[in-house]
């Protein structure tokens, strides 16, 4: 059974800190691990990685791929008061002819003024 | 906005009910995925759909079917309703393989 677990579960920072979301996974047919952000409302899209090692960055957000270690981290530098949100990392693994997404738990993060 | 539309976006009913729940994907995008997301379990892959054929099945009940019709919206039957299927479904619509998936805003059903 595909397995993905976030770490930690919650993170409470103040402003302009910098903070790291931990994605691990166990997954049979990897195909793509993909991070998403969740407000009040539906998951919005941030990174799709599958190749290991190569960083993928979008303003001050960046996240890795370490597909050895079967880990992925999401950085987010200068944290503002719009990034408190629930941060979902999904891994994304093949089927016979399609393809299936399994979620950890989220890490809930709290950026204070 | 992903582009992703799914109606309604809320659905209050009784148990032992049937409903549906209805996705049009982004413009081009041939892929849809349903998820629901309750409080106690998280986000839970149900089912995959690519251009009208299903394509990956997840932890959908046998309560539960869908469908991707030829202009490539999708529904998503819940038959039998059951308090615990109160919860918010998501559709997610993508391309290429792999998948950047969209998600539309979701539909939240309410089983009294």
């Amino acid at each position: 059974e595909d397995k993905v677990v976030q770490s930690p579960l919650s993170l409470v920072v103040h402003e302009g800190d910098t903070v790291t979301l931990n994605c691990s996974y166990e997954v049979t047919n990897f195909r793509s691990l993909l991070w998403y952000k969740q407000e009040k409302k539906a998951p919005t899209f941030l990174f799709m990685l599958t190749s290991s090692g190569i960083e993928k960055k979008s303003g001050r957000l960046s996240s890795i791929l370490d597909k050895k270690e079967l880990f992925s981290i999401l950085n987010i530098t200068a944290t503002q008061t719009g990034d408190s949100a629930v941060y979902l990392c999904a891994v994304e693994a093949k089927e016979t002819s399609g393809s299936r997404l399994t979620f950890g738990e989220g890490t809930q993060l709290t950026v204070n003024p | 906005d992903s582009g992703v539309t799914q109606t309604p976006k809320h659905l209050i009913t009784a148990t032992g009910q049937r409903v549906t729940l209805r996705c049009s994907p982004r413009s081009g995008d041939l892929s849809v995925y349903w998820y629901q997301q309750s409080l106690d379990q998280g986000l839970q892959f149900l089912i995959q759909y690519y251009n009208g054929e299903e394509r990956a099945k997840g932890n959908i009940l046998e309560r539960f079917s869908a469908q991707q019709f030829p202009d490539l919206h999708s529904e998503l039957n819940l038959s039998s309703l059951e308090l615990g299927d109160s919860a918010l479904y998501f559709c997610a619509s993508g391309t290429s393989v792999p998948d950047t998936q969209y998600f539309g805003p979701g539909t939240r059903l309410t089983v009294l």
